[in-house]
């Protein structure tokens, strides 16, 4: 079936460094790939998408670029912080039913140490 | 941004009993919610997706008969944990979408609800 794989699991980075984490999909019809930032007990907060008509997209200290040929979708975070600390999800779009869902990578424990 | 609710925030519960969990979409009409299930440290399981006005799709290896998912309103989606087991014991989060708005698979997720069966 359809899965989203993201690594790495786990990124430790010092304070105003830049953090990358990467997804590769499966399903070469997916459209839409959003990015989740989730701290301990809360729900998932939505940071940024991008649409499969276009390369790169840049919100402040995020951008996220996606390369549809080869399946795969980045996040970039810019001069981190310790709140950027939490763990990040990526998730592509998988058509079905006459409606989207999400599949969802396994998730990246962000770190910001100061 | 469009607003969903859920309730209760957190649940505890004897084993064999039923719990009901509600998600509502507060500002906008939801015509697709989904159901998902994340246990400690890892990610978000898609368990079923609930259209109004028709009957749930699972995904494979969710039990319908366990996890009943009833979405009667636009605004109102419940799930029911039938003869909860420890094992059962997760955070359940929902969703809401309207694809009818002409997204592309925006979803805005509830505050989750902790169940913790005893």
């Amino acid at each position: 079936g359809e899965n989203v794989e993201q690594h790495p699991s786990t990124l430790s980075v010092q304070e105003g460094d830049s953090a990358v984490i990467k997804c590769t999909y499966s399903d070469s019809a997916s459209n839409y790939f959003p990015w989740y930032k989730q701290e301990l007990g809360k729900r998932p907060q939505l940071i940024i998408d991008i649409r499969s008509n276009v390369g790169e997209k840049k919100d402040q200290r995020i951008a996220v670029t996606l390369n549809k040929t080869a399946k795969h979708f980045s996040l970039h975070i810019t001069e981190t912080q310790p709140e950027d600390s939490a763990v990040y999800f990526c998730a592509a779009s998988i058509r079905g039913g006459g409606y989207n869902k999400l599949i969802f990578g396994a998730g990246t424990r962000l770190a910001v140490h100061p | 941004g469009a607003v969903v609710s859920q309730h209760p925030s957190w649940v505890i519960c004897k084993s064999g009993t039923s719990v009901k969990i509600e998600c509502r979409s507060l500002d906008f009409q939801a015509t697709t919610m989904f159901w998902y299930r994340q246990f400690p440290k890892q990610s978000l399981m898609l368990m079923a997706t609930s259209n109004e006005g028709s009957k749930a799709t699972y995904e494979q290896g969710v039990e319908k008969d366990k996890f009943l998912i009833n979405h009667a309103s636009l605004t109102l989606s419940t799930l029911t944990v039938t003869s909860a087991h420890p094992e059962d014991s997760s955070f359940y989060i929902c969703s809401a979408a309207n694809p009818l708005a002409g997204g592309q698979g925006e979803q805005f997720f509830g505050p989750g609800t902790r169940l913790t069966v005893l």
